[in-house]
């Protein structure tokens, strides 16, 4: 059983296409994240949701949005698409108790905009 | 200046080798210091944890933390071919927001 998945593993697209990304965990987890993952390993938090509710939201393009159906789903859906989106964007969950929580990582999902 | 620095590497080293990945940084309301290591094509998973200055250990592996310094360090021992992959450290000042290091790429050579 994956603990936190993501699809799709690959997506190729177009520059100014709107594409999604989702993730779910099944570790009943409350806190959800998104990170970007740059070419050079870079790793940097996007967004962050405790049972739905947006907690962290980093200094990214009003483009990204990220949604949170339920609390085991964070969606990032993504606008307008440009080459600087090209990276891998990676969820996590941790349980709930901010400064302790493992924060478990999924598989990535490597976006590629041309 | 980024707030955590860690040299990118590549690191390459013998099989048996002890190893030593070092992060310094520069924001000393950071309390909570982590490494985690990251497989090619993977995500990363926590390996170490730490929340004070001193060492903590793990099998193979010691997390060191320098709060007056600013520094902290992971220490591999007895090197592995399967310790080859990105460790990435990372820092919060809680709230569940991780600052990470650039990551070093690790090699064990058999």
């Amino acid at each position: 059983d994956t603990a936190v998945s993501q699809t799709p593993k690959y997506l190729v697209t177009q520059m100014g296409n709107d594409k999604s990304i989702k993730c779910e965990q099944n570790l009943g987890h409350d806190t959800m994240y998104w990170y970007k993952q740059d070419s050079k390993k870079f790793l940097k938090i996007m967004f962050s949701y405790n049972n739905k509710e947006l907690i962290i939201n980093e200094t990214v393009p009003n483009r990204f949005s990220p949604k949170s159906p339920d609390k085991a789903h964070l969606n990032l859906h993504i606008n307008s698409l440009e080459l600087g989106d090209s990276a891998v964007y990676f969820c996590a969950s941790s349980l709930g108790d901010y400064n302790t929580d493992t924060q478990y990582f999924g598989p990535g999902t490597r976006l590629t905009v041309l | 200046q980024k707030e955590v620095e860690q040299d990118p590497g590549p690191l390459s080293v013998p099989e048996g080798a002890i190893v030593s990945l070092n992060c310094t940084y520069s924001n000393s309301a950071f309390q909570y210091f982590m490494w985690y290591r990251q497989y090619s094509r993977k995500g990363p998973e926590l390996l170490m944890y730490t929340y004070s200055s001193g060492n903590k250990e793990d099998g193979r592996f010691t997390a060191q933390v320098d709060k007056s310094s600013k520094y902290i360090s992971l220490f591999i021992r007895d090197s592995q071919p399967s310790d080859s992959a990105t460790y990435l450290c990372a820092m919060s000042v809680g709230g569940g927001k991780l600052i990470f290091g650039q990551g070093t790429e690790l090699s064990v050579k058999p």
